[in-house]
């Protein structure tokens, strides 16, 4: 089966500066590639996603890469702010959405 | 999107009895899943909920332990019998609608004592 491995587990970044994880897949059957936000106490909130005929995806002060050939795929936040303090998660699946593969999460602390 | 609520969202139980997880959500979607996620972990996959038929449960998970129903498009069940302590988690539904985009329900946290 798939496995997705995420890091670092914990990141944390000064106020302004930039913050990236990165996640890898093992099966290349995987194209779909989501990303979720989880505060604390807070269900899990897909903030962006990406698919494989895709490189990159930029929504306002993130953005998602993904190389198919290397199997990894990562998230970018500029200009982090303190309410992007989060757990962040990334996923692979496939075009049948029936099953999900997640990493092991990311604890992002931004420091004002 | 999708709107998904959950009931109860949270409950405190004694162990050896069972609780039942309610999922509701406002549309028809195909795709509905259980996850459990420890305090501090990922999320772990339970179970997909089928319509009209038995849930599809992933290694680990037995239904016995973790019954589920899934009468219609817009709910389902999730019970987690026998309880332990090794049960206190937090449970949540989840829907997969148009492109994939999986949404989350608020989550059931449990505590068994």
């Amino acid at each position: 089966g798939e496995n997705v491995e995420q890091h670092p587990s914990t990141l944390s970044v000064q106020e302004g500066d930039s913050a990236v994880i990165k996640c890898t897949y093992s099966d290349s059957a995987s194209n779909y590639f989501p990303w979720y936000k989880q505060e604390l106490g807070k269900r899990p909130q897909l903030i962006i996603d990406i698919r494989s005929n895709v490189g990159e995806k930029k929504d306002q002060r993130i953005a998602v890469t993904l190389n198919k050939t290397a199997k990894h795929f990562s998230l970018h936040i500029t200009e982090t702010q303190p309410e992007d303090s989060a757990v962040y998660f990334c996923a692979a699946s496939t075009d049948t959405g029936n099953q999900f593969y997640f990493g092991t999460g990311t604890s992002l602390t931004v420091i004002p | 999107s999708a709107v998904i609520s959950q009931k109860p969202s949270r409950d405190i139980c004694q162990r050896g009895t069972s609780l039942t997880i309610q999922c509701q959500v406002d549309s028809q979607v195909t795709m509905m899943f259980w996850y459990r996620q420890q305090p501090g972990q990922s999320l772990t996959l339970i179970a997909t909920a089928n319509q009209g038929s038995e849930a599809t449960y992933e290694s680990g998970f037995v239904i016995d332990k973790f019954p589920i129903s899934r009468p219609n498009l817009t709910f389902s069940t999730l019970t987690v019998s026998n309880m332990s302590p090794e049960d206190s988690s937090i449970y949540l539904c989840s829907v997969v609608v148009h492109g994939n985009e999986q949404f989350f329900g608020p989550g059931t946290r449990l505590t068994v004592l």
